[in-house]
């Protein structure tokens, strides 16, 4: 089954305490991107990455980290978690940059104490 | 700047009924837009994906249309049923200008489908 699958789907963590959420596709997607989306400022996206080895900022990048070592594959990391990082984190790919459809993961809800 | 505004932003019916949710963007040179579903804390579930070239797109009860030229598409709900209850969002994948990588979404609509 074509999917996109995040880990973990949901996180309760306290500040400081660095930890990464693993997002994968099996589609052979070229793109991939992570989102945040939070009350009243609706989906936001942190980094993108189109291709192995390319990543770039999106809007709200301050705070994390992401790599692309292999196409699958696009981890996102919270070197030092605030509690302004609370939120539900979605990975989301296409097939290329522009004008495919979008698949996105199920979620992961982070929590930071 | 493209931007996407979604109306109603909260909608509630009783069950049976057909309904029309609107999106509209400021920016028509796009190359698609998708609609999706968001229920409370969960993922997103595409439904439905209108590319530029195309006027609309069904799938069951589902109808999305598509005038780019105007900068709206409509999200055709029929005979609704309590399942369909949560959150319609739009986005559109605009053409690679200002620096755009990534979909923008509307803020939602919220739906509740009573018994």
């Amino acid at each position: 089954e074509a999917q996109v699958t995040q880990n973990p789907r949901y996180l309760i963590t306290v500040t400081g305490k660095k930890l990464t959420v693993t997002c994968s596709q099996n589609m052979n997607h070229e793109y991939m991107s992570w989102y945040r989306q939070d009350p009243g400022l609706g989906l936001r996206q942190i980094y993108y990455s189109m291709n192995v080895e390319v990543t770039d900022k999106g809007d709200v990048p301050e705070g994390y980290k992401v790599s692309r070592k292999e196409k699958r594959n696009f981890p996102l990391i919270l070197e030092s978690p605030s509690p302004n990082q609370t939120s539900l984190y979605f990975c989301a790919s296409s097939l290329r940059l522009a004008g495919n459809e979008q698949f996105f993961g199920p979620g992961t809800r982070l929590t930071v104490l | 700047k493209q931007e996407v505004t979604q109306i109603p932003a909260a909608l509630s019916v009783p069950e049976g009924e057909n309904l029309v949710l609107n999106c509209s963007f400021t920016d028509s040179a796009i190359y698609n837009l998708q609609w999706f579903r968001q229920d409370p804390g969960k993922g997103l579930t595409s439904l439905l994906l209108i590319q530029s070239s195309q006027r609309e797109q069904t799938s069951g009860r589902l109808n999305a249309s598509l005038d780019k030229s105007s900068g709206r598409s409509t999200l055709y709900i029929a005979a609704s049923q309590p399942g369909d209850s949560a959150t319609y969002l739009c986005a559109v994948d605009p053409q690679r200008r200002g620096g755009y990588n990534k979909l923008i979404f509307g803020a939602g609509t919220r739906l509740a489908v009573h018994p």
